[in-house]
């Protein structure tokens, strides 16, 4: 089945750096990619996403750029703040199993400190 | 618009005890539902998911079931809870020909 893969684990940056975030998937007629921030005991929920036809999308602060070779989607978060201090976790659907399940990441606890 | 609710949004029970949590979806018709698990500090682990009234799909098994009597309704059940159920219950939905997954507000579990 597909397995995506997430790193780091953690991240630690100071407020106004950036941060990147790396995921990999193994199935390469995925074609929707979305991440999530997950801030504790809330909800995740849905910052942005990509389709398989752009490699590049941006919303503000935030970006995620998508190689279809390389099998990997990067989350970009420019000038952090401490309010973006979160986990954030990656995902997207896999042909085998009719693209009705997100499959996740394993999440990356990102710590902004002021 | 559409909103999803999920209730109660925090649950003490013991061991041995029944479970039903309730997930409802409002403004679409025939949505995709899901329930995922998040264990403290860890990822999301999909446990059931529908198409459809009556469809369950389950991922692991487990101590745990889902039903849907409706076709905006997802309720998750357990005859016995055990210690291992305790965790951060979460509905989703989707459209059925949409991408983007859309959770509901969560319900803490904790089993004693």
């Amino acid at each position: 089945g597909e397995n995506v893969e997430q790193h780091p684990s953690t991240l630690s940056v100071q407020e106004g750096d950036s941060a990147v975030i790396k995921c990999t998937y193994s199935d390469s007629a995925s074609n929707y990619f979305p991440w999530y921030k997950q801030e504790l005991g809330k909800r995740p929920q849905l910052i942005i996403d990509i389709r398989s036809n752009v490699g590049e999308k941006k919303d503000q602060r935030i970006a995620v750029t998508l190689n279809k070779t390389a099998k990997h989607f990067s989350l970009h978060i420019t000038e952090t703040q401490p309010e973006d201090s979160a986990v954030y976790f990656c995902a997207t659907y896999s042909e085998n199993t009719g693209f009705q399940k997100l499959v996740f990441g394993t999440g990356t606890r990102l710590l902004v400190s002021p | 618009s559409q909103t999803i609710h999920q209730w109660p949004a925090t649950l003490v029970q013991p061991v041995g005890s029944p479970l039903s949590l309730e997930c409802t979806v409002e403004g679409t018709s025939n949505p995709n539902l899901y329930w995922y698990r998040q264990a403290a500090g860890r990822g999301l682990q999909l446990l059931f998911y529908s198409v459809g009234i009556g469809q369950i799909s389950s991922e692991v098994p487990q101590n745990l079931s889902a039903s849907r009597p409706q076709d905006r309704q997802f309720i998750l059940s357990s005859k016995k809870l055990l210690l291992s159920d305790s965790g951060f219950y979460l509905c989703a939905w989707r459209g059925a020909s949409g991408e983007k997954l859309f959770f509901g507000s969560g319900t803490q579990l904790s089993v004693l």
